[in-house]
């Protein structure tokens, strides 16, 4: 699976758009994009998932940049609530196992 | 409502007495994973399961024993517990195939072994 690069960190105001970047720069042709997240110690939350095309759900926006090399996940409004851990992972569509790798991620902080 | 339940939410052993953490799912869902997570580390797989007795090893399999007795239910069983599995861990389903990519993870269960 194709490895993936993320901002340590971001801030946020509440009410405004989050941004938050993905560089997957070696990624192949079979390899889809998702998106979760971690609110302090829960378990992670699936936000969203894409393969070529713009994708938006009732929880956010994911914009593939036309080579497919970088993404960036859009939370329109913020809240207070979205702070958590962003995390950008790769990998390919099925396979026999389902496993997601997990980086680092992005420590977004949403400011009242 | 759908979800993926873990129990015990927090558990505080001594090394060398065998616990189970249940994991359970109300989705119908075939694929079923646990996790452990660690600072630094991230989030390592642990086992995991296609269907009802198919399970694999994951990442970090050494020390832990998985079933999968029927479809909703996946234990994980540390039948020695020592001080480096204290860590919290999260079990996580999905329905599998092309759906796969959405899965749902448990609220984790916070184990201390001392």
């Amino acid at each position: 699976d194709a490895k993936t690069t993320q901002p340590t960190s971001m801030d946020c105001a509440e009410g405004r758009a989050a941004n938050l970047p993905c560089n997957h720069s070696t990624i192949s042709g079979n390899e889809y994009v998702y998106w979760y997240r971690q609110i302090h110690s829960q378990g992670p939350q699936y936000i969203i998932h894409g393969l070529k095309n713009n994708e938006t759900n009732e929880m956010a926006s994911l914009i593939i940049t036309e080579d497919r090399k970088s993404s960036t996940l859009i939370l329109p409004h913020a809240t207070l609530r979205d702070t958590a851990v962003y995390y950008c992972i790769v990998r390919r569509s099925g396979g026999s196992n389902y496993k997601l790798t997990f980086g680092k991620g992005t420590l977004l902080t949403v400011n009242p | 409502e759908a979800q993926v339940t873990q129990n015990p939410r927090y558990l505080i052993t001594v090394t060398g007495k065998k616990l189970t953490v249940t994991c359970s799912q109300n989705m119908n869902h075939e694929y079923m994973s646990w996790y452990r997570q660690d600072p630094g580390l991230g989030l390592r797989q642990i086992y995991y399961s296609m269907n009802v007795e198919v399970t694999d090893k994951g990442d970090v399999p050494e020390g832990y024993k998985v079933s999968r007795k029927e479809k909703r239910n996946f234990p994980l069983i540390l039948e020695s517990p020592s001080p480096n599995q204290t860590s919290l861990y999260f079990c996580a389903s999905s329905l599998g195939g092309r759906s796969a990519e959405t899965q749902y993870f448990g609220p984790g269960t916070r184990l201390l072994v001392l």
